[in-house]
């Protein structure tokens, strides 16, 4: 099956404690992205890789990290410095078609603060 | 001003109904256009993306005026499946990739 897969599908942060949510697609996409969604509002870019080992910073990168070793893969990590982490996070990969870059989405992770 | 903006739901319709979603943008440098489709507690699904000449897909026909910035989808026989937010996405550089995304727009439709 081709696709986009993100894990886990809920996950539990304690205070001041890091969590890595991962990404990983076989749809051979250069591009990835992650974004943030917040309930009843549109989603937000946290950061996005066009190529392996490169990735910028998107609109709301503060308390993030990422990395990109491999085109397949595109780890998002919510630090302790991310101070309002609960939502909805969803990763994307791009292909470039007629109507520009169509990004697909995977199932996306609920993250919650205990 | 939001760099895109939709009209605000949500729209309650009955099933067969014709409806009509309006969205903005303020980026006149955006190049492609999209809408997507998510349902509740679930990921966007592209619907179709939107062409200059406009485009249609079965029951749904998307129309682009770059001159007013303006973008909307029209649903036409309205099914109770239809019913979900409906997101106007805009992107406004071909090579980052990077979109950007409407509130929103809750449809539901009733039997």
């Amino acid at each position: 099956d081709g696709g986009i897969t993100q894990s886990p599908k809920y996950l539990f942060r304690k205070e001041g404690q890091n969590v890595t949510l991962s990404c990983e697609q076989n749809l051979n996409h250069d591009a990835m992205y992650w974004y943030r969604q917040d309930p009843g509002q549109g989603l937000r870019l946290i950061y996005y890789s066009q190529i392996v080992n490169d990735f910028q910073k998107g609109d709301i990168a503060e308390g993030y990290s990422v990395s990109r070793e491999k085109k397949e893969s595109f780890p998002l990590t919510v630090t302790s410095a991310q101070k309002n982490p609960t939502a909805f996070y969803l990763c994307a990969s791009a292909t470039v078609g007629a109507g520009g870059r169509t990004q697909y989405f995977g199932p996306g992770t609920r993250l919650l603060v205990l | 001003r939001k760099e895109v903006e939709q009209d605000p739901g949500p729209f309650n319709v009955p099933e067969g109904a014709t409806v009509a979603f309006n969205c903005t943008y303020s980026n006149s440098a955006s190049q492609s256009f999209f809408w997507y489709r998510q349902d509740c507690r679930k990921e966007p699904k592209l619907l179709m993306s939107v062409y200059s000449s406009g485009n249609e897909d079965g029951r749904f026909t998307a129309q682009l005026n770059r001159a007013s910035q303006y973008i909307s989808l029209l649903i036409r026989d309205s099914k109770l499946s239809d019913s979900a937010t409906y997101l106007c996405v805009v992107n406004i550089d071909n090579q980052g990739g990077k979109l950007i995304f409407g509130q929103g727009t809750e449809l539901s439709v009733k039997p």
